[in-house]
């Protein structure tokens, strides 16, 4: 049981925009920045967001991360066939003093 | 370019001790400039975080700390990573991951990157 909560599926076909969500609490999401990454299949994961909404050098700008309150959410626009791959989140955790993540979200481009 | 590699036994039965290597090439792994931070994914599975070492101080997920040691080697260029007494649910893919602090007043940052490609360990009898 993760401590950040993930749908554990998301979908879209090309060229839409998807939101994959991210839901934690007051000691985590709610007081500290959320990273995102990425995960193609059979690779290892790689930075995406970082503190809610920066995109790394390299990183292009159909991905957004926005955070509200305990939640935070990452968006896809122009949604491409490349794109299908798993999205963790990431947030350090003040009670628990660690970094916890979500479960993560396989994206399906159909 | 900084370059990661993990390797250690692919198989382990169970109360053994988990011993993994993270050799790290193109940096030094000491640098106080970053931490160093392992991070498994059972199968099928989301992320968690192992623990983490800086300058000499380690960090450990509450979970796993009675049975997780990480060390570096400065002579080696490698951190190390033991977790002892395993179990099935030890089962996962392993990776160490560089973690840069980047103040940006008001805000820090903390990036995870590069990380290794991961090494698959599992636990059976």
């Amino acid at each position: 049981q993760s401590v950040l909560t993930q749908p554990p599926s998301a979908s879209g076909t090309p060229g839409q925009r998807v939101t994959i969500s991210c839901s934690g609490s007051s000691s985590n999401i709610g007081g500290n920045g959320v990273n995102w990454y990425q995960q193609l299949p059979g690779t290892a994961p790689k930075l995406l967001i970082y503190t809610n909404n920066q995109r790394p050098s390299g990183v292009p700008g159909r991905f957004s991360g926005s955070k509200s309150g305990t939640s935070a959410s990452l968006a896809i626009s122009g949604l491409q066939s490349e794109d299908e791959a798993d999205y963790h989140c990431v947030a350090w955790d003040d009670s628990l003093n660690g970094w916890v993540f979500g479960g993560g979200t396989k994206l399906t481009v159909l | 370019q900084l370059q990661l590699q993990e390797s250690g036994p692919g198989h382990l039965k169970p109360s053994e001790t988990l011993s993994l290597t993270c050799t790290v090439s193109g940096g030094s792994v000491s640098s106080s400039d970053y931490y160093w931070i392992w991070i498994r994914q059972p199968p099928g599975k989301g992320l968690e975080w192992i623990g983490s070492m800086y300058s000499g101080s380690t960090y450990y997920n509450p979970s796993l700390m009675s049975r997780v040691t990480i060390s570096i080697d400065t002579s080696k260029n490698h951190l190390s990573l033991k977790l002892s007494s395993v179990t099935a649910a030890d089962t996962a893919v392993y990776y160490c991951a560089r973690h840069e602090e980047v103040v940006d007043p008001p805000a820090v940052h903390n990036l995870f990157a590069p990380w290794g490609q991961g090494t698959l360990v599992t636990v059976s009898s």
